[in-house]
């Protein structure tokens, strides 16, 4: 099964409401980091927060992180249209030589409606 | 303007084939990374490679392969022995080895006729 699996695997709110998306995992992480994908499209970073931070903010964008749960969140507020995309967690791992690994969920589609 | 390119868009490729992707940026980064995406799923992890002249297999790199000759770029070539190569290839790259905030180029969709 997947290290990231996110929930819902759909999203669909009106314009204005605030969304909500989570992710869990299964090993120890050393950070965790949320991407937006549009269709057919590369991926776009939004936010990253390491294993010792519980919450972080970025514009519209609040993720929270607790590790005893090995679970996420990831909310926008006040949405809008353009925030129609695939939302994807990615767990941070790591390699040899100090490098690290992405693993990537299975991503929740959101749909902002007018 | 800085970023990473992909090319090309769409790619088709006879069953036998194989065919290199191209991937190049010019934000100085260090890592690069190859995935794949299949419909409705997140990304795997082909490829990777931290510096010139070095890479590391990624999760599923049977019947693929790289290199990294420049800094700036690090193709991939999707060879014969890859079962089931349809699917969505993204390239990314992060500016330090750890791979934090990967900066990912525009994808190419690959299939096999």
């Amino acid at each position: 099964s997947q290290q990231g699996e996110e929930d819902p695997q759909a999203l669909s709110i009106q314009e204005g409401e605030n969304a909500t998306m989570n992710c869990s995992y299964k090993t120890s992480i050393n950070n965790l980091q949320w991407y937006r994908q549009n269709s057919g499209r590369g991926l776009v970073h939004l936010i990253l927060i390491r294993s010792n931070e519980r919450e972080k903010h970025s514009g519209r964008l609040r993720v929270t992180l607790d590790t005893s749960k090995k679970s996420s969140s990831l909310l926008i507020t006040a949405s809008r249209a353009a925030d129609t995309a695939s939302y994807f967690c990615a767990t941070a791992l790591g390699l040899i030589q100090g490098a690290q690994k992405l693993v990537f969920g299975q991503g929740t589609r959101l749909t902002i409606n007018p | 303007d800085g970023g990473i390119t992909q090319s090309p868009k769409y790619l088709f490729r006879k069953e036998g084939q194989n065919v290199t992707l191209s991937c190049e940026q010019n934000l100085n980064h260090d890592a690069m990374y190859w995935y794949r995406q299949d419909p409705g799923q997140g990304l795997r992890l082909i490829y990777y490679s931290q510096i010139v002249n070095d890479f590391q297999k990624g999760d599923i790199a049977e019947g693929y392969s790289v290199s990294r000759e420049k800094k700036e770029s690090f193709p991939l070539t999707v060879t014969s022995a890859q079962k089931n190569p349809t699917a969505f290839y993204l390239c990314a790259s992060s500016i330090d080895r750890r791979g934090n905030e990967q900066f990912f180029g525009p994808g190419t969709r690959l299939t096999v006729l």
